[in-house]
C-alpha cells in the first residue's frame, strides 16, 4: 500500500527566504508524485507533477520539486517566498497496483500550511 | 473553459439527516473522484467513476453513503443518515480518463458539512 508522509504541519518563512516543504512516500512500484496546493476556501490546485524522466520537476508560481528514488522523497522547494505563497500544501502519490491496474487514484499527505511573514 | 462545479457550498444539517451534494466536472472528462477532506487532513478519497461505472469505492461507507454518475456526466453524493464525524469538505475533482496514473485531476471548490 502507498502512503505519504510530510514533515511539519506549519512552516514558516519570511517573505525572499526559502521555502522548503518535505514530503516522503512509500510505494511498492515507481511512484508518480504531485504536488497541490489549496489556497483558503478553495479546491486543490496543481504545483507540479514527476512521471518520468527528468527527477527536477518545474512547477507554476516558481515551485520545483525533485524526485530522489533512493530517499524516497520529493521535497518542494521555491527559492524566494512571497506573501502569495501563504497557503496549505499537499503531497500525493499515485501508482500501479501489483496486477498493473491504474485508476489514477492519489493517496494524500496531511499537508504542510506555509505562512509567510513580511 | 470552464472548471468543475459543486453545489451547495455550504451546508449545515443535524445527525441522522440526510444531505446530498452535486458535481459537474470539466467538460469531455471522463473520470470523476469525490474525496472527504476533515479538517487538518488530506483529501481520501471516497469514490470514483470512469464514465457511469464505478471504479473504486472501496473506502466509501456504503451503509450511508451512496453515489451515482447519471450519463457519465453530472455527480451526486449523498449520506444517510449523517453522523457528527461526516463534518468535512467534500471535493468533486475530474480528469480526462486517458492517462491513467499520471492523470492531472482538476478540483471543484468544495461543499464544506457541518453535522450538529
Amino acid at each position: 500500500a502507498q502512503s505519504v508522509t510530510q514533515l511539519g504541519s506549519h512552516v514558516s518563512v519570511s517573505e525572499g527566504a526559502l521555502v522548503l516543504l518535505r514530503c516522503n512516500y512509500s510505494s511498492s512500484v515507481p511512484p508518480y508524485l504531485f504536488w497541490y496546493v489549496q489556497y483558503p476556501n478553495q479546491g486543490l490546485q496543481l504545483l507540479l507533477k514527476y512521471t518520468t524522466g527528468a527527477t527536477l520537476v518545474k512547477g507554476i508560481n516558481g515551485f520545483e520539486a525533485e524526485f530522489k528514488k533512493s530517499e524516497t522523497s520529493f521535497h518542494l522547494t521555491k527559492p524566494s517566498a512571497h506573501m502569495s505563497d501563504a497557503a496549505e500544501y499537499f503531497c500525493a502519490v499515485s501508482d500501479e497496483d501489483a496486477g498493473g491496474t491504474s485508476y489514477g487514484k492519489l493517496t494524500f499527505g496531511q499537508g504542510t500550511i506555509l505562512t509567510v511573514h513580511p | 473553459e470552464a472548471g468543475v462545479a459543486q453545489s451547495p457550498r455550504y451546508k449545515i444539517i443535524e445527525k441522522r439527516q440526510s444531505v446530498a451534494f452535486w458535481c459537474n466536472p470539466i467538460s469531455g472528462h471522463a473520470t470523476l473522484y469525490w474525496y472527504q477532506q476533515i479538517l487538518g487532513q488530506g483529501p481520501k478519497l471516497l469514490i470514483q467513476f470512469q464514465n457511469n461505472g464505478v471504479v473504486d469505492d472501496s473506502q466509501l461507507p456504503k451503509d450511508r453513503f451512496s453515489a451515482e454518475r447519471l450519463k457519465g456526466v453530472d455527480s451526486t453524493l449523498k449520506i444517510q443518515p449523517a453522523k457528527l464525524e461526516d463534518s468535512a469538505v467534500y471535493l468533486c475533482a475530474s480528469s480526462s480518463g486517458t492517462s491513467g496514473v499520471q492523470e492531472t485531476q482538476y478540483f471543484g471548490p468544495g461543499t464544506r458539512l457541518l453535522v450538529l
